[in-house]
């Protein structure tokens, strides 16, 4: 039930971009996205709650194909600040259950 | 004001020891959860708490034992501690209704160290 990430880690130079993908087996209702900086608590950067809504958030955007499942996270342009690990949390379309996905590690290096 | 506490934020204690993680949430939610987070970063969900009724208990050994003694308290204890307990514990909290759902806030974790 919990949704996959992928990749499990990339790094990145600065400036580079960078897109996370979150996959569920469940019909999904939202799916949020978090970030984790090392030795912190998980924080909320967004949720999309309609099939292929988009959001952004500052250069962080991402999309929702409510067909396939699956949610992307696009990171571009980035910045040491990104660093950290990417969490994707999905809701499915029966019951109230929110899992969080497997988590993406990226390092962003100057 | 914090608004999702949790005491304490280090806990370093013996196999087999009984010890007591707090909760406190000021932000008016009526769900809280206990996640677990291992070394591999994996994000565990042990419970959840709609107004101090259990919705979720996801297969965690009988000896971690949640308590609730109002929505804005989710305490979590655990007996006769093994080596494997070992990892940090996130309490959250969360809206159950409206476009903020089941959005999850964060204490800051409780880093236990069974030795």
């Amino acid at each position: 039930q919990q949704p996959v990430q992928s990749p499990q880690a990339v790094i990145l130079r600065e400036g580079e971009d960078a897109v996370i993908n979150c996959s569920s087996s469940k019909a999904l209702y939202s799916v949020h996205w978090y970030r984790q900086k090392h030795g912190e608590a998980p924080v909320f950067l967004m949720i999309l709650l309609k099939g292929g809504e988009q959001k952004g958030h500052e250069k962080i955007s991402a999309s929702f194909n409510e067909k396939k499942q699956q949610s992307s996270l696009y990171l571009t342009a980035s910045q040491l600040s990104y660093s950290g690990t990417y969490f994707c949390g999905t809701e499915a379309n029966t019951g109230n259950q929110f899992y969080f996905g497997t988590g993406t590690s990226l390092t962003v290096i100057p | 004001d914090t608004a999702v506490s949790q005491t304490p934020k280090y806990l370093v204690t013996q196999m087999g020891n009984d010890k007591s993680i707090k909760c406190e949430q000021n932000l008016g939610h009526d769900t809280m959860y206990w996640y677990k987070q291992d070394s591999k970063k994996f994000l565990k969900i042990m419970f959840s708490y709609n107004n101090k009724e259990l919705i979720i208990n996801e297969t965690v050994p009988n000896r971690f034992s949640p308590k609730s003694p109002d929505k804005a308290h989710l305490n979590l204890h655990i007996n006769s501690l093994e080596l494997g307990d070992s990892a940090v514990y996130f309490c959250a909290s969360s809206p159950i209704a409206g476009n903020r759902k089941n959005i999850q806030y964060f204490g800051a974790g409780t880093r236990l160290s069974v030795l």
